[in-house]
């Protein structure tokens, strides 16, 4: 697709449960970043990839959340042992560098 | 930490009114995003703006960005129903860092 992708739309997981969620991004953006978003609010910076490296990881709540990108193309942000704080609409966005970003429609996260 | 503050958090007009929504830091940034985002959907860009003082019009639309490059306004003339969505603001600070405002949503009311 031209877009950046986003799966699942929709997660359900019961508390301390882990959860991966994906993201696509548009073909030959080089940067990719994941943002949380609560209650339809501002969004909160967790993570950006260069390629495959993360030089900025600064925004990761706590070490129950981590992120991997491989081949310069498709991420998953993991979540371990899921709290209820954790609820929350996760976007991704890629974009060439120094370009704005584009993003995806998001993982609506629900902690049961 | 929190940098970018949106006011109003919340805002419902009638069609056919005037707004102006604001996006205020203590930080410098490099250049100033505005976003609309419709439920269930991500945020889409309506401008960029990098010099200090610009004002940029897209349609109805004037985005402007203050003289010291901390602070943006949103200003809608005539809001229609089809404006109604959460509007954000997001700064950058060098190459690839976004920080994002706390977002205003606007409703207009036909």
């Amino acid at each position: 697709g031209a877009g950046v992708s986003q799966s699942p739309s929709n997660k359900v997981t019961e508390k301390g449960k882990d959860v991966e969620l994906r993201c696509d991004p548009i073909s030959g953006h080089t940067a990719l970043y994941w943002y949380r978003q609560s209650l339809g609010q501002g969004l909160e910076f967790l993570i950006y990839f260069q390629g495959n490296s993360a030089p900025d990881k600064s925004g990761l709540p706590s070490d129950r959340f981590s992120a991997e990108r491989t081949g310069g193309s498709v991420s998953t942000l993991t979540i371990q042992r899921t709290q209820q704080e954790d609820s929350a609409v996760y976007l991704c966005a890629s974009s060439r560098l120094s370009s704005p970003l584009h993003f995806g429609n998001g993982t609506r996260l629900t902690v049961t | 930490t929190q940098l970018l503050e949106q006011s109003p958090q919340f805002l419902s007009i009638q069609e056919g009114e005037n707004l102006t929504v604001y996006c205020n830091s203590s930080s410098v940034f490099s250049s100033l995003q505005w976003y609309r985002q419709e439920p269930g959907e991500g945020p889409v860009l309506l401008v960029t703006v990098v010099t200090g003082g610009e004002v940029k019009k897209l349609k109805r639309l004037t985005f402007q960005f203050g003289d010291a490059r901390k602070d943006s306004s949103l200003h809608i003339t005539a809001a229609q129903p089809g404006d109604t969505g959460l509007y954000l603001c997001a700064g950058a600070q060098g190459t690839y860092k976004y920080i994002f405002g706390t977002g205003t949503r606007l409703k207009v009311l036909a």
